[in-house]
């Protein structure tokens, strides 16, 4: 079974500043996605950002993107120029791609992210 | 522009009362999902529905049943609810081509006294 170890249960960042949030998982297939959720106060589950295995090239989606490392297994958020609407519980998730598998996820524990003035 | 919509937002119920928590998705997503979030613990699949007319267990199903209702509903039933399934549930869709995400609702926070 795939586990997702996110070792950061909270962390803070200025307004404006850069910060990298972790993510390490445990799998033996070698095709997969990768996602981030942002959970803010309003509890909705927000989709930031999602990796496919078989793309070397790190995904980005405005001020987010990742830091894909296959063989380490790692799969880092960064946010950079943080503002205060980024203060949320952000969690990351893993999806096989095997037939039958009905493309459930599995999450890890997640991190509080603090975005201070 | 509804999503995925669960109903109710928010409960509290004594404990070996029964519950339905209903969700219904309206963009034709073949596949729907139930996790319930506890803290410290990330969100954790229950059950799961890959298509209409099945449904299978996930990771942490007892003390709960599920019904696909139709392509659009999947619904949660606690038939005795016990104070260990005080949690918030969350109810996702996703469609079936492989690179998509699921969408989640709003959450259900249910409250067992």
């Amino acid at each position: 079974a795939q586990t997702v170890t996110q070792s950061q249960p909270e962390m803070s960042v200025q307004e404006a500043e850069t910060v990298t949030l972790s993510c390490t998982y445990d799998t033996s297939e070698s095709d997969y996605y990768l996602f981030w959720y942002k959970q803010p106060p309003s509890r909705q589950m927000i989709l930031v950002i999602r990796q496919e295995a078989y793309k070397q090239q790190n995904a980005t989606e405005n001020r987010f993107s990742v830091n894909f490392q296959k063989a380490a297994k790692s799969f880092s958020l960064k946010i950079s120029d943080s503002q205060l609407g980024d203060a949320a519980m952000y969690f990351c998730a893993y999806r096989s791609s095997v037939t039958g598998t009905a493309s459930k996820l599995t999450f890890g524990t997640g991190t509080r992210l603090q975005v201070t003035l | 522009n509804a999503g995925v919509t669960q109903t109710p937002k928010f409960q509290v119920l004594k404990t070996g009362q029964s519950m339905t928590l209903q969700c219904a998705q309206d963009m034709n997503h073949n596949s729907m999902y139930w996790y319930r979030q506890d803290p410290g613990m990330g969100l954790r699949l229950i059950y799961y529905s890959a298509s209409e007319g099945t449904t299978d267990k996930g990771e942490v199903p007892n003390g709960y049943n599920v019904s696909r209702l139709n392509k659009r509903e999947f619904s949660l039933r606690l038939e005795s609810a016990a104070p260990s399934q005080t949690s918030v549930y969350f109810c996702a869709s996703r469609t079936g081509q492989i690179n998509q995400p699921q969408h989640f609702g709003d959450g259900t926070r249910l409250s067992i006294l």
